[in-house]
Formats: structure tokens, C-alpha cells, sequence
């Protein structure tokens, strides 16, 4: 049951430029989160943002949220090498019985940042 | 340092023989869950538990099991695999309630020849 879904699916950009990626979601939810995955590896938290929030700044990242198109962005600026990973985004399932823990993922931005 | 562990790393084994991948988190948290993750897929979930002696199905639980009985482990059973279950396998656990940042696992990479 996929709820959000990330735009673009991949994006390269060089060093020092910005990056913005993009998660578009179908239902309502209570709050947004933002992770990160290098190649293979567990995924990282970034950001949380709630459903009464419309942004949130993380030091080089900065999240908006829009409700009204369930929709949410990633800015990354002045983007580095190690950068360089797949951004997901998570939202919570208010349709599922696990108490506000429930995430689901999309499929993933994949960043390139090339030095 | 707070962490979620995972064993083994990396696995190839045979359709039909019975394997385990165990989970275990030291940051005493309630909620821990197993997801898949597959190319093109994302990460679905598999299983999740809300607490000891708690759990329940995800998105794709055919095929496997699991069991809490301890808070800290989390071990994900495949009781017969097969090569469609050949994935990258990731636990997390998250404080319960929400929200919260779930905390990954390093992550199993599963081959079923």
C-alpha cells in the first residue's frame, strides 16, 4: 500500500548546488518524516515535520509541507559529495491499528552530488 | 551508544532451509518491526510488534515469522525460503506511540538459491 512517492526518482547535481526533492502523498496523515539511505545501508533519520507545520530547517536541509496538495519537499543546499544517497520519504497510517508507529515509505529519490 | 543490530550481514542459502535473522535494539524501545526492501518496491513492511508478546502482520507477511518474546529481540523467521525471498532485510524499532524517528538496522541481504 504505497502512500508517498518521491520526484524525482533520481537527480545529479554537483557539488555546492542544491538539491530538492519532492514526496507526494494520498491520504491525510498526522506527520511527514525524511530519511536517508546510503547505498545498502540502514536507513537515517532526517526530519519530522507535523501535519500543523508548513517547514522545518534541519542545518543544510529544509522541509515544507503542504497539506492542501499532500505534498512535501527536501532541500538540500550547498549539496556535498557525501550527500551523494537515496532520500525516502514516511508517512504515518492513520488507517492502521499500531498506535501512531506505522510508516510508510516511498520508493526513493537517488541524489548523485559529483565533486 | 543506542544502536540496532542485526545478524547475520549477508546470506546465501538453499530453498526450503529453515534460517533466522535476529534483531535486537538496546535503546529499550516498545515498537520494533522488519521491513523488505526490493528494487523498484521500496521498503514494505513485514511484521511489526508493539510490545512483548505483541505482534502483527505488515504489507507482505507471507513466508515469514517472528516472535517478541524478549523487548530488546526481534528475530525474523523464514520457516521454508524461497528464491522470491531473496531481499534486503532491515529491522527498526522505534519508541511507541508518535511521532517518533524509527532507528534502522544495518541491514541482511538475503540470497535463496
Amino acid at each position: 500500500s504505497q502512500q508517498g512517492e518521491e520526484d524525482p526518482q533520481a537527480l545529479s547535481i554537483q557539488e555546492g548546488e542544491n538539491a530538492t526533492m519532492n514526496c507526494s502523498y494520498k491520504t491525510s496523515i498526522n506527520n511527514l518524516q525524511w530519511y536517508r539511505q546510503n547505498s545498502g545501508r540502514g536507513l537515517v533519520h532526517l526530519i519530522l515535520i507535523r501535519s500543523n507545520e508548513r517547514e522545518k530547517h534541519s542545518g543544510r536541509l529544509r522541509v515544507t509541507l503542504d497539506t492542501s496538495k499532500k505534498s512535501s519537499s527536501l532541500l538540500i543546499t550547498a549539496s556535498r559529495a557525501a550527500d551523494t544517497a537515496s532520500y525516502f520519504c514516511a508517512t504515518d497510517s492513520p488507517f492502521r491499528n499500531q498506535a501512531g508507529t506505522a510508516l510508510i515509505f516511498g520508493k526513493g529519490t537517488t541524489l548523485s552530488v559529483s565533486s | 551508544e543506542a544502536q540496532v543490530t542485526q545478524n547475520p550481514r549477508y546470506l546465501i542459502t538453499v530453498t526450503g532451509k529453515k534460517l533466522t535473522v535476529t534483531c535486537s535494539q538496546n535503546m529499550n524501545h516498545e515498537y520494533m518491526s522488519w521491513y523488505r526492501q526490493d528494487p523498484g518496491l521500496g521498503l514494505r513492511q513485514i511484521y511489526y510488534s508493539m510490545n512483548v508478546e505483541v505482534t502483527d502482520k505488515g504489507d507482505v507477511p507471507e513466508g515469514y515469522k517472528v516472535s517478541r518474546k524478549e523487548k530488546r529481540n526481534f528475530p525474523l523467521i523464514l520457516e521454508s525460503p524461497s528464491p522470491n525471498q531473496t531481499s534486503l532485510y532491515f529491522c527498526a524499532s522505534q519508541i511507541a506511540g508518535g511521532p517518533y524517528e524509527q532507528y534502522f538496522g544495518p541491514g541482511t541481504r538475503l540470497t535463496v538459491t
